[in-house]
């Protein structure tokens, strides 16, 4: 139990396109999801808090006009990257919680040309 | 905000040895928990673990949440092993996690 899904897995686009990457919650409803973003050799930096039926919550120095996430369902949360950039070429992994704990889907790598 | 590093940052091991990785946080937490990432990027759940001993075959770990710390031991490693670990603490109520600096862990044949 405790599966979650992410796609793309990975994608490859052209500067100032937008991208969008799905997080599903495959076993469990999550309320909460959460959006992390991880470069080369870093560790896990927390981008915002995606709760379901509400405005997510960004954490500090995070453009949310950048980075829309909707929590439509209690399965699934998004993340739009608009008007994409080099600079915001990173893996971007999300979580969902269950109960107390946090599971975590198998990142999407976005690479912009 | 919290810190949370973790050490050493790189472990190199002999397949069948035994290693022991630590975390370490600068304020209280609520909870923590252990992850692999695999080459692939993906984490995997290890431990959740507030406080005291849990074990999970070749795996177990230990969190002495008063002196702000948890260990993570490794015995009998395997190449499937390798990876990065990391710690992660919950803050801000119980809802946010920070990510410690991570252990780069490479066990070769």
């Amino acid at each position: 139990g405790a599966v979650v899904s992410q796609h793309p897995s990975w994608v490859i686009c052209k500067s100032g396109t937008s991208v969008k990457i799905e997080c599903r919650s495959l076993d469990f409803q999550a309320t909460t999801m959460f959006w992390y973003r991880q470069f080369p050799k870093q560790s896990l930096m927390l981008m915002a808090t995606s709760n379901e039926g509400s405005k997510a919550t960004y954490e500090q120095g995070v453009e949310k006009d950048k980075f829309l996430i909707n929590h439509a369902s209690l399965t699934l949360s998004t993340l739009t990257v608009t008007s994409a950039h080099p600079e915001d070429s990173s893996f971007y992994i999300c979580s969902a919680r269950r109960l107390s704990e946090q599971f975590f889907g198998p990142g999407t790598r976005l690479t912009v040309l | 905000g919290i810190q949370v590093e973790q050490s050493p940052p790189d472990l190199i091991l002999q397949e069948g040895a035994n290693s022991t990785l630590r975390c370490n946080f600068s304020d209280s937490v609520n909870n923590l928990q252990w992850f692999h990432q695999n080459p692939w990027g993906q984490l995997i759940n290890l431990f959740y673990i507030p406080s005291g001993t849990k074990q999970n075959g070749r795996l177990s770990a230990t969190t002495v949440a008063t002196e702000r710390y948890s260990l993570l031991y490794i015995s009998s490693s395997q190449t499937t092993d390798s990876g990065v670990y990391f710690c992660a603490v919950y803050t801000g109520g119980g809802n946010k996690l920070t990510f410690g600096t991570g252990t780069q862990l490479k066990v070769e044949l």
